[in-house]
């Protein structure tokens, strides 16, 4: 079945750095693919999105890009900032209208 | 965009009662909510799919029994906990898609469920 692989926490981080979080998936299809966000304490954010190979989702200064040679839609920011510190899920939507959910990395963000 | 509230946001409740959790949907009519369970430090566990105006679909696991889900119009869903136990304590997130059959889904903010 479908599957979402993403690194594991926690990532730590001073601010100012530079931010990749892997994220692979398996699917019988072409999924969209998601990054979520969710802050302490509360339900998860729609970070940005891509619905189609090479389409390059952005949002706050994070990019993730479709690579479906690689089958690949790895989050990156250029320069992280404290307020970034949050758990990031990677997910993908199939063909049953459920989303599958990467198991969550933990981001923390040093002044 | 689109916007989900859940309420409550925090529950505590005795061991052997029931818990009514609500989502809806706020500007937007929702035919299709989901509700999750999240365990600490964990990802989503999705429950089961509400649909309106016909019974939800659980996941293999999920106690259809235990965990009522109501989806009686195109903006709100239940989940009751029923005969709640400490082991069901839990973060309960709930969320929709809007109607256009995008494949977005808005998520609510959660409800915090403590069984003492």
């Amino acid at each position: 079945g479908d599957s979402v692989t993403q690194m594991e926490g926690p990532v730590t981080l001073s601010e100012e750095a530079f931010l990749t979080i892997n994220c692979t998936y398996t699917a019988t299809g072409y999924p969209s693919l998601f990054w979520y966000v969710q802050y302490p304490g509360e339900g998860l954010q729609l970070l940005l999105k891509a619905t189609k190979a090479d389409d390059k989702g952005s949002n706050k200064g994070f990019e993730a890009t479709y690579r479906k040679e690689t089958t690949s839609f790895h989050l990156e920011k250029g320069s992280v900032q404290v307020s970034d510190s949050a758990v990031y899920f990677c997910a993908s939507y199939s063909s049953a209208s459920k989303i599958i959910f990467g198991s969550g990395t933990r981001l923390s963000i040093r002044p | 965009g689109a916007v989900v509230s859940q309420h409550p946001s925090r529950v505590i409740c005795k061991s052997g009662t029931s818990v009514k959790i609500e989502c809806r949907s706020l500007d937007f009519q929702a035919t299709t909510m989901f509700w999750y369970r999240q365990f600490p430090k964990k990802s989503l566990m999705l429950m089961a799919t509400s649909n309106e105006g016909s019974k939800a679909t659980y996941e293999q696991g999920v106690e259809k029994d235990k965990f009522l889900i109501n989806h009686a119009s195109l903006t709100l869903s239940t989940l009751t906990v029923t005969s709640a136990h400490p082991e069901d304590s839990s973060f309960y997130i709930c969320s929709a898609f809007t109607r256009g059959g995008t494949d977005t889904q808005y998520f609510g903010p959660g409800t915090r469920l403590t069984v003492l």
